[in-house]
């Protein structure tokens, strides 16, 4: 069974302080792993997608960073507007369609 | 362009009533999914649309749950007889496709189905 966790559950930031959200995943075989934004009463928002170890995506103050066994959102100097739920997501190779797992989201909120 | 678009966007409903929601995915889109976000849990998959292909219904956690996806591009979520632990946010999503090089999924706002 696909597992996808994320840490911390919530993190409270002040503006301008830089920090980084977890995602830990597993897998038989890794698709794709992505990142999500979702404000309160809103779809989720595609941020990244990530395909193999090692690579890396920037977006403004957000950077995403993959590992054979987790995935890291950078979040640098961040603004009150960053605030948000920031859900991870996996496909599996071995699925034949491309459903996506969700982690459980980390609620960030920044203070001006 | 045009988003994938959910409505209502709101149901209230007793319990024991059907309910359908609908979603009308990204023009071009194939690959259509219904997502299921409870409280306080990550979003579930709960059904796969490809083209005109059969239904992936692996995710439906009942047989009071179905779906169909007319022409290929409009879907309707049905709930029968709803139960309490019904209530969550509904949320459709659409790709480009679903097979083959890994797609980004689209998200509608979701549908916020409450049951009493």
């Amino acid at each position: 069974e696909d597992q996808v966790t994320q840490s911390p559950e919530a993190l409270r930031l002040q503006e301008g302080e830089s920090s980084s959200l977890n995602c830990s995943y597993t897998v038989s075989g890794l698709r794709g792993l992505f990142w999500y934004r979702q404000d309160p009463g809103k779809g989720p928002e595609f941020l990244f997608t990530l395909y193999s170890a090692g690579e890396e995506k920037e977006k403004e103050r957000l950077k995403a960073t993959l590992t054979k066994k987790e995935s890291f959102l950078h979040i640098t100097a961040p603004k009150p507007e960053d605030s948000a739920t920031y859900l991870c997501a996996v496909q599996e190779l071995a699925t034949g369609f491309q459903k996506l797992v969700f982690g459980t989201g980390t609620r960030l909120l920044v203070s001006p | 362009g045009a988003g994938v678009s959910q409505s209502p966007s709101n149901k209230v409903t007793e319990k024991g009533k059907d309910v359908e929601l609908r979603c009308d995915p990204i023009s071009g889109h194939t690959a259509l999914y219904w997502y299921r976000q409870s409280l306080g849990q990550g979003l579930e998959f709960l059904i796969y649309f490809q083209g005109n292909s059969a239904p992936d219904k692996s995710g439906l956690p009942s047989d009071r749950f179905s779906a169909e996806r007319t022409g290929g591009s409009v879907s309707t979520l049905t709930i029968q007889r709803t139960q309490q632990e019904d209530s969550a946010v509904y949320l459709c999503a659409s790709s480009f496709s679903g097979q083959g090089l890994s797609q980004t999924q689209y998200f509608g706002p979701g549908t916020r189905l409450l049951v009493l």
